[in-house]
């Protein structure tokens, strides 16, 4: 059982916008602005796409967005397109003894 | 170019050992904390294994205490995980992660393309 819970999957279809939340508690997602966003396509490595709850690295689209509100961080993609399909991850810091935590990944399909 | 590359893993028995590397190019290796993440087969990211810039903090996940040991060379801009006492669950993809510090949350910005390991008779 991850410690940050994702929803298991989502759709959408070209041209629209989605959001994948990412729920933690007040030590993790709810207690700093510390909240990372990976992209996972099939058999490559994870790529940051948001850190820091909605800053985006150099090279990312700015169609991928991130916010927080509480123990809830969100990612939404906007105008979705055929590449953007793949397994979302969240993490956060968090206040235990580990060094981050991670969520259970959600599948975005493009239909 | 930024970059992480990791090598070491394949099939070993259980109860085998194996001495996974990830070698380092592109930034000042010796200013960043380290992690190892791995990933079985279908299955989520599991984080393993951390150690700072200079060796002065590590962690292991419960599942690896005791049987894996994280350390570092900031002479060779080198990472490795020894892995011993190998089970069947540790079977995964195991990748090199940096830390970016401050500059991404303390969370891992740079990740290695990863080295299979499987742990099979």
């Amino acid at each position: 059982q991850s410690a940050l819970t994702q929803p298991a999957s989502v759709s959408g279809s070209p041209g629209q916008s989605i959001t994948i939340s990412c729920t933690g508690t007040s030590s993790d997602v709810g207690g700093y602005n510390y909240v990372s966003w990976y992209q996972q396509h099939p058999g490559k490595a994870p790529k940051l796409m948001i850190y820091d709850v909605s800053n985006r690295p150099s090279g990312v689209s700015n169609r991928f967005s991130g916010s927080k509100s509480g123990n809830t961080a969100s990612l939404t993609i906007s105008g979705l397109q055929a590449e953007d399909e793949a397994v979302y991850y969240c993490s956060s810091y968090t206040s235990s003894s580990t060094p981050g935590v991670f969520g259970g990944g959600t599948k975005l399909t493009v239909l | 170019e930024v970059q992480l590359v990791e090598s070491g893993g394949g099939l070993v028995k259980p109860g085998g050992s194996l001495r996974l590397s990830c070698a380092a190019s592109g930034f000042t290796f010796s200013s960043y904390s380290m992690n190892w993440v791995r990933q079985a087969p279908g299955k989520g990211l599991e984080w393993v294994s951390s150690i700072s810039s200079s060796s002065s903090y590590i962690y292991y996940a419960d599942s690896v205490k005791g049987r894996f040991t994280i350390s570092r060379d900031n002479a060779k801009n080198s990472l490795y995980l020894q892995m011993n006492s190998l089970r069947a669950e540790d079977t995964a993809v195991y990748y090199c992660a940096r830390d970016g510090g401050y500059r991404s949350g303390w969370l891992p910005d740079i990740w290695g393309q990863g080295t299979m390991v499987t742990v099979s008779s």
